[in-house]
């Protein structure tokens, strides 16, 4: 199947700065990606549709100041916690779907983030 | 009401049992289904899309019911490796390259 990475794979930071995770599509274009979000025991959530050439789409309720989204090219997307808190503590996910492959979504491995 | 609801679990199963999940949805403009699996702490996993005919994967078995807004897995001669977490999946606004809609997930332990 198709391969998507993420990275770092994991990462403490401090109160109040900014992390920046990536996502790859190794082996496909994906002019649209999907960041989600997991707490303990929750289910995915769906944040942003990252999209190549224009803005991102914020789903409701995510605020697209602390949560910056840059889609450079084909085969990356970031994301940026910006002045990250304890609450943004989670798991983050990258998805692409692979237009090749009938739109099925590949997903990264995932990026834990701790916040102290 | 919750966009996709399953019921959490845990499911505590004898090795090659058979045991059945569902879950509902509330979106009608999903068009597309799925059945994800999740290992503790790693990515989803693609376990197998749904039709609205049926549709088999080896011990697999997965079923929709637009009409219900209801989905099934069935799991038969279960495995050890069977034991994870189990996810209904619908697209959240039935297009091609659309964000999906993740259920809780309903959590399965196959005990030797």
């Amino acid at each position: 199947g198709a391969v998507v990475s993420q990275h770092p794979s994991w990462v403490i930071c401090k109160s109040g700065t900014s992390v920046k995770i990536e996502c790859r599509s190794l082996d496909f274009q994906a002019t649209t990606m999907f960041w989600y979000r997991q707490f303990p025991k929750q289910s995915l959530m769906l944040m942003a549709t990252s999209n190549e050439g224009s803005k991102a789409t914020y789903e409701q309720g995510v605020e697209k100041d602390k949560f910056l989204i840059n889609h450079a090219s084909l085969t990356l997307s970031t994301l940026t916690v910006t002045s990250a808190h304890p609450e943004d503590s989670s798991f983050y996910i990258c998805s692409a779907p692979s237009i090749e492959r009938g739109y099925e979504q590949y997903f990264g491995p995932g990026t834990r983030l701790t916040v102290t | 009401r919750k966009e996709v609801e399953q019921d959490p679990g845990p499911f505590n199963v004898p090795e090659g049992a058979t045991v059945a999940f569902n879950c509902t949805y509330s979106n009608s403009a999903s068009q597309s289904f799925f059945w994800y699996r999740q290992d503790c702490r790693k990515e989803p996993k693609l376990l197998m899309s749904v039709y609205s005919s049926g549709n088999e994967d080896g011990r697999f078995t997965a079923q929709l019911n637009r009409a219900s807004q209801y989905i099934s897995l069935l799991i038969r001669d279960s495995k050890l490796s069977d034991s994870a977490t189990y996810l209904c999946v619908v697209n959240k606004r039935g297009g091609g390259a659309d964000g999906l809609t993740f259920g809780k997930g309903t959590h399965l332990i196959i005990q030797p």
